[in-house]
């Protein structure tokens, strides 16, 4: 059972380009959180999704950013416009329907973006 | 106000004990504490959760003072391999908001 895939890994776009991060969660798992780490700071929780569903989008930028989670496929995270400012690491999480809350929850491996 | 205070770094060599506390004095009722490890480009990995006395996993031992303001993770006969970020979080159980602070990198030398 692989784990949580993240792609790209490394993801490198000019200033004013559309950033868009895929997360195929675990096999089983149709809960997907998503979290941003900049440079020097911990991770910060961004939006909670279930098939289709956003479920809580607090901690995302009001505007460029967006986030879904088809009936099929990768949830994806979509920047546009891409600032400086959004260079960090996106990481994904994803848990299974039964989860008792995010301790449950598995972490890809992260998309580096760089913003040049 | 800060939720958790915790040191910046640690250093110690392959077989000792680690201890790394984490403050936390304005913790509530109904929060627990967790802690995650972090490794160079890798996503956070849960390690032990607690609310109150002691939890031990096989990977780790959690101790929580009956005042709750402050917990101890304690990581025994570590290895080069235990070399990472360690965070220590207070949330509500179910919480999935998680906010993680600096944490504390954990250097292990041979």
């Amino acid at each position: 059972n692989a784990g949580v895939m993240q792609n790209p890994r490394h993801l490198v776009r000019r200033r004013g380009q559309e950033a868009r991060l895929r997360c195929s969660p675990m096999k089983g798992h149709s809960h997907v959180y998503w979290y941003r780490q900049l440079p020097e700071e911990g991770l910060k929780f961004m939006v909670y999704l279930q098939k289709e569903n956003i479920i809580d989008e607090s901690g995302m930028p009001k505007e460029r950013f967006s986030a879904e989670f088809p009936k099929e496929g990768p949830s994806i995270l979509r920047i546009q416009q891409v600032v400086r400012g959004d260079s960090a690491a996106y990481f994904c999480a994803s848990s299974p329907p039964t989860a008792q809350g995010i301790t449950e929850a598995f972490f890809g491996q992260g998309t580096r973006l760089t913003v040049v | 106000l800060a939720k958790t205070t915790q040191p910046i770094s640690m250093d110690s060599y392959e077989g000792q004990e680690v201890n790394i506390t984490c403050s936390h004095n304005n913790i509530a009722t109904n929060d627990y504490i967790t802690w995650y490890q972090q490794f160079p480009s890798q996503g956070p990995r849960f390690i032990i959760q607690g609310y109150k006395t002691k939890v031990t996993n096989e990977v780790a031992s959690l101790f929580i003072p009956a005042d709750r303001k402050s917990s101890t993770l304690s990581l025994p006969r570590v290895s080069l391999s235990d070399t990472a970020v360690y965070y220590c979080l207070v949330e509500l159980f179910n919480d999935y908001k998680l906010s993680f602070g600096a944490g504390t990198t954990v250097t292990v030398r041979a």
